[in-house]
């Protein structure tokens, strides 16, 4: 049963407007998650973190939103740049599990010029 | 700082052969982990430690050895290489930032297991 989802694999926005991806998880006890950006042939890049105790986290253009009753975060970037395009993953994390990362599948972010 | 390295980039193993996969971090982190990444799917656990000296199984230990001798350095064993281990390997270590713990990663090792 996969905890945490994305539900689309991929999506393209035009270059300047805001992108939106998002992820949903089934897990209650998940306290801590987290946007990875992947580039081909490179590891995942921390891009920006979540703890339950929030509902919103923003860095520059990037910011996240949780949502705890409806078991959902995303991901807004505006604007968006050619450069983000890549696969976005989140993540999702507990204390009773050691933080041990639950992944879901990533979305591909295509920016269109 | 080079963060989070990983060698080799790439090998190829026949069926039944072994190797190890070395990934070495210079972040003096205590967390260091273990991924496999296949197409369509995000990244699986294999192993992972929290501390020199202590190892752990995550979701999908079966076929793999690790070792954790030295706090910089996480080395991933297969003793009898099988098809169904071609896959992208990622390391990471991870630092605890004030509300959880946040993995960096190295490059992947692509291996391919003919």
């Amino acid at each position: 049963d996969q905890q945490v989802k994305q539900n689309s694999p991929s999506l393209s926005v035009q270059e300047g407007r805001i992108s939106i991806l998002n992820c949903d998880y089934t897990n209650s006890m998940f306290d801590y998650f987290l946007w990875y950006k992947k580039y081909p042939a490179e590891g995942p890049t921390f891009l920006i973190s979540i703890s339950s105790i929030k509902d919103k986290n923003e860095d520059g253009r990037f910011t996240v939103f949780l949502n705890k009753s409806a078991k959902h975060l995303s991901l807004h970037i505006v604007p968006s740049q050619p450069g983000d395009s890549a696969v976005y993953f989140c993540a999702a994390s507990d204390a009773d599990s050691n933080y041990q990362l639950i992944w879901g599948a990533g979305t591909k972010l295509i920016i269109k010029p | 700082n080079a963060g989070v390295t990983q060698t080799p980039k790439f090998r190829v193993l026949k069926t039944g052969q072994s190797m190890t996969l070395l990934c070495a971090q210079d972040m003096n982190h205590e967390y260091m982990y273990w991924y496999r990444q296949d197409p369509g799917m995000g990244l699986r656990l294999i192993h992972y430690s929290v501390g020199e000296g202590t190892t752990a199984k995550g979701e999908v230990p079966d076929g793999y050895n690790v070792s954790r001798l030295k706090k910089q350095n996480f080395l991933l064993g297969l003793e009898s290489a099988a098809p169904s281990q071609t896959s992208v390997y990622f390391c990471a270590s991870s630092a605890w930032d004030g509300t959880g713990e946040t993995q960096y990663f190295g490059p992947g090792t692509r291996l391919l297991v003919l």
